[in-house]
């Protein structure tokens, strides 16, 4: 059964502070995966994406990893911002028969405090 | 939130009644998809779709049908039949053939019942 589990399931830092959330997955055959960012009651918004041949990606002061071996991806968050306090997705897809299927993680719960 | 609009914000449903979410992008995009989430848990598929006027379940569309009739716009009705609707509500769509192709979510409808 594919799944896709993040770690911690919630963190508080103060302003300022680097954090790193992980993502344990199973899903295969593997295509790509997502870091998603969450607002309370938004929808997400992509913030990298990653296929097989790629270790790292940034995006400001997001940098995501991916080791395709040990099936294991980090999102760094570099100086932290209030306005960082979000749910972090990370999304896993398959892609066969021209369709992805993705599964998604339940989330880190972020909250940076001044 | 990427040229996708949901309607409404919020919607109240009642015992017995049918209710319809609307899904609209402007993106000029393939496949539509409505995920369905809940506290603690990942986003999960209910319904996606292709292309037009083809669509395919996802692994909980038991109470739920969608309708494809224009690339633009793709509806999702909670019947009376899904006993247990409260819940926030995305549609997301994203470009087909390609493997990295990330998907565009919209704001989201949180269903709630009387």
């Amino acid at each position: 059964k594919n799944q896709v589990e993040q770690s911690p399931q919630s963190l508080i830092i103060l302003e300022g502070k680097n954090c790193t959330l992980q993502c344990n997955y199973t899903v295969s055959p593997f295509s790509n995966l997502r870091w998603y960012k969450q607002d309370t009651g938004r929808g997400p918004v992509s913030l990298t994406i990653m296929t097989f041949s790629e270790n790292t990606k940034s995006n400001g002061r997001y940098t995501a990893t991916l080791d395709a071996d040990t099936k294991q991806s980090s999102l760094h968050i570099t100086a932290s911002q209030l306005s960082d306090s979000a749910s972090y997705i990370c999304v896993v897809s398959s892609y066969s028969g021209g369709y992805q299927k993705v599964t998604f993680g339940t989330g880190t719960k972020l909250q940076v405090i001044p | 939130d990427g040229g996708i609009t949901q309607s409404p914000k919020y919607l109240f449903r009642k015992e017995g009644q049918n209710v319809t979410l609307s899904c609209e992008q402007n993106l000029n995009h393939d496949a539509m998809y409505w995920y369905r989430q809940d506290p603690g848990q990942g986003l999960r598929l209910i319904y996606y779709s292709q292309i037009v006027n083809d669509f395919q379940k996802g692994d909980i569309a038991e109470g739920y049908s969608v309708s494809r009739e224009k690339k633009e716009s793709f509806p999702l009705t909670v019947t009376s039949a899904q006993k247990n609707p409260t819940a926030f509500y995305l549609c997301a769509s994203s470009p087909t053939g390609g493997a990295s192709k990330a998907q565009y979510f919209g704001p989201g409808t949180r269903l709630l019942v009387l």
